[in-house]
Formats: C-alpha cells, sequence, structure tokens
C-alpha cells in the first residue's frame, strides 16, 4: 500500500514569492491533516479535512495562507506571499475513517521549504 | 488541551530494553494517550495508544500509571533503527472533540552500539 505522498521535497524560494505544496493521502482515508514542523520542535496542526471540508482551520493565518481539497481527495496547501518565517517542514496526514475515532495518522516525508 | 511533559534527551545502549517516561498531570478522563515517533528526515509514525490499561504490540508497550497521571513507553530492545524523536500525545476521543494531536518536543533517544 503507497503512504501519503507529498511533493516536492525540497523547496527554496525568495521572500514575496507564492509556493504549494501537494499532498495525495492513502487511497479511502476521508481525513487529511496539513502541519507545519519548526526546527526542534513537534508538528502543529494548521488545518483538517474531513472529506471536502476544512473542519478545523482556526490554527492556519488566513492573512497568507491557503489550502483546498478538491474532490476529498489531493490537496493543496499554498503560501502567498512568503515571509522568512515560514521557513519549516509542512507535514500531510491522513486517517482512514470520518468522525469516528481514528488512532492512527499517516504522515508524508514532508516538504522542506526555505525562504531567503 | 492538556499538556505532557517529557525528558529532552535520553541515551540507551543497543539491544537493551528502554523505558521513556511522560508525565500528564492534568489528563481528563476521555484523554487517550498516543506515541508517535519520528526518524530523521521522515514524519512521524504512530507506535502505540491506550487509555487505562497496558498495551503491547510488536513495537513497543506502554505502562500507564495507575491514576493516569503518567506513561512510560518501553522498548523492548532497542536497535539504531529506534533513534528517533519520541512523542508523548493526548487526544481527546469524544464526539466534541477535534481529534486532534498536540505534539509538545518530545524526546531525542540515542541509541549506543
Amino acid at each position: 500500500e503507497a503512504g501519503v505522498v507529498q511533493s516536492p521535497r525540497y523547496k527554496i524560494i525568495e521572500k514575496k514569492q507564492p509556493v504549494a505544496f501537494w499532498c495525495n493521502p492513502i487511497s479511502g482515508h476521508n481525513t487529511l491533516y496539513w502541519y507545519r514542523q519548526n526546527l526542534g520542535q513537534g508538528p502543529e496542526l494548521l488545518i483538517r479535512y474531513e472529506n471536502e471540508e476544512a473542519v478545523d482551520d482556526s490554527q492556519l493565518p488566513k492573512d497568507r495562507f491557503s489550502a483546498e481539497r478538491l474532490k476529498g481527495v489531493d490537496s493543496t496547501l499554498k503560501i502567498q506571499p512568503a515571509e522568512l518565517g515560514d521557513s519549516a517542514v509542512y507535514l500531510c496526514a491522513s486517517s482512514p475513517r470520518t468522525g469516528e475515532r481514528t488512532y492512527e495518522q499517516y504522515f508524508g516525508p514532508g516538504t522542506r521549504l526555505t525562504v531567503t | 488541551d492538556a499538556k505532557t511533559t517529557q525528558p529532552n534527551s535520553m541515551e540507551s545502549n543497543e539491544e537493551e530494553p528502554v523505558h521513556l517516561p511522560c508525565n500528564h498531570s492534568t489528563i481528563s478522563g476521555t484523554d487517550y494517550i498516543h506515541w508517535y515517533r519520528q526518524l530523521p528526515s521522515q514524519g512521524p509514525e504512530y507506535v502505540i495508544h491506550g487509555l487505562t490499561s497496558n498495551v503491547n504490540n510488536r513495537m513497543a508497550s506502554l505502562a500507564i500509571a495507575e491514576d493516569r497521571k503518567s506513561s512510560t513507553l518501553i522498548l523492548h530492545r532497542a536497535t539504531l533503527r529506534d533513534a528517533a524523536v519520541y512523542y508523548c500525545i493526548l487526544r481527546d476521543d469524544t464526539t466534541s472533540g477535534t481529534y486532534k494531536y498536540i505534539f509538545g518536543t518530545g524526546t531525542r533517544l540515542k541509541v549506543l552500539a
């Protein structure tokens, strides 16, 4: 079974430029998460989707971050414009069930973003 | 959200047992205790979870204190591949909860050959 796929793995951009990250969850997983992980810290949730619906985006900086999950499968996280403080690893995760106890989240390898 | 406290780092010799502690004194009755680990340059991976009783799986054992204010992840024989950051996380699994993980900084485990 293929795991969570993310691309690109690495991205270097200049500040004020836009950037987008793509995530393909495990087939059949209804719940999708985007996390940000700063160096030396644990991941922090940015947004959680149940199918196409963003059910928790309270931690997403909406002035510059946006996300979408069209058709309830793939998802894209965008930053526009990027700031130096956005340098981090962006992780995508998925879980198999909706609205029930979901014990495991399956994480992708992440995209390491460097803003110069 | 209830918080957890873990040592920043621990060391273990290869093929010896490792006990990774976690304190969660403000745990509520509906909080499950989850453990994840993160190997270098990878996303976190699930290790084990429990509510009240001790739990075993192929990767590890989870020992939960009777008052649930602390728990211990036990790796029975550490290998070099177990070197990772281990996160102890509480998650509210009620229908009003959001099944949200709040990661701390974890314990960095170093395994010595």
